[in-house]
């Protein structure tokens, strides 16, 4: 059991570059949300999703999109990178909202230079 | 004024102290609350939910203080292996997590 698979695990971006992060769940999770964790600093949600094609914004989503076509899948999309975006991004699914046992990815460091 | 606030740390112990720490959360609203762990590097993984009875999990104790709107874990006899970062976690009961910046643990031998 896979759990929460994240790729790729290390990146470096040109200013201006765009990129996809991709996340696969095998757990058949409706709940599925992406994170960005900075140094010294909790965990913001960029966006977050329901359910199969049902996607919504968190506090942080400028500059990135997403999409769910699929129960197992959550791909983050980054257009036009920038420096403000060198992060480390987290991939998560849970089983319902009532819980907050979320299932995270291993996580993806991204470089923006 | 942020969601959840925690004192960054580090605090550090001797092997076999016992450590407590707490986090504070703004929205009286918030439904469930819960530790979780993050190792150097990884990604956060739950700990323990936290009830309003207060809760134990072998060494690990959780307690609520929803009239102060406090989370508190204490740890008792530490281990090498407690040495980690933990994170206060709200659920405003809006599908979401808000997650604090986290509390730093150091167990020394």
């Amino acid at each position: 059991n896979a759990g929460v698979t994240q790729t790729p695990k290390f990146r470096i971006l040109k200013i201006g570059q765009s990129m996809t992060l991709q996340c696969t769940q095998d757990m058949n999770h409706n709940y599925m949300y992406w994170y960005r964790q900075d140094p010294g600093m909790g965990l913001k949600l960029i966006y977050y999703s329901v359910g199969a094609g049902i996607t919504d914004k968190g506090e942080v989503p400028n500059g990135y999109n997403v999409s769910r076509s699929t129960t197992e899948d959550f791909p983050l999309r980054l257009e036009l990178a920038a420096p403000s975006q060198t992060s480390v991004y987290f991939c998560a699914s849970s089983y319902s909202e009532a819980t907050g046992g979320y299932t995270f990815g291993s996580g993806t460091r991204l470089t923006v230079v | 004024r942020k969601e959840v606030e925690q004192d960054p740390g580090p605090f550090n112990v001797p092997e076999g102290a016992t450590v407590a720490f707490n986090c504070t959360y703004s929205n009286s609203a918030s439904q469930s609350f819960f530790w979780y762990r993050q190792d150097c590097r990884k990604e956060p993984k739950l700990l323990m939910s936290v009830y309003s009875s207060g809760n134990e999990d072998g060494r690990f104790t959780a307690q609520l203080n929803r009239a102060s709107q406090y989370i508190s874990l204490l740890i008792r006899d530490s281990k090498l292996s407690d040495s980690a970062t933990y994170l206060c976690v709200v659920n405003k009961g809006d599908y979401k997590l808000s997650f604090g910046a986290g509390t730093t643990v150091t167990v020394r031998a």
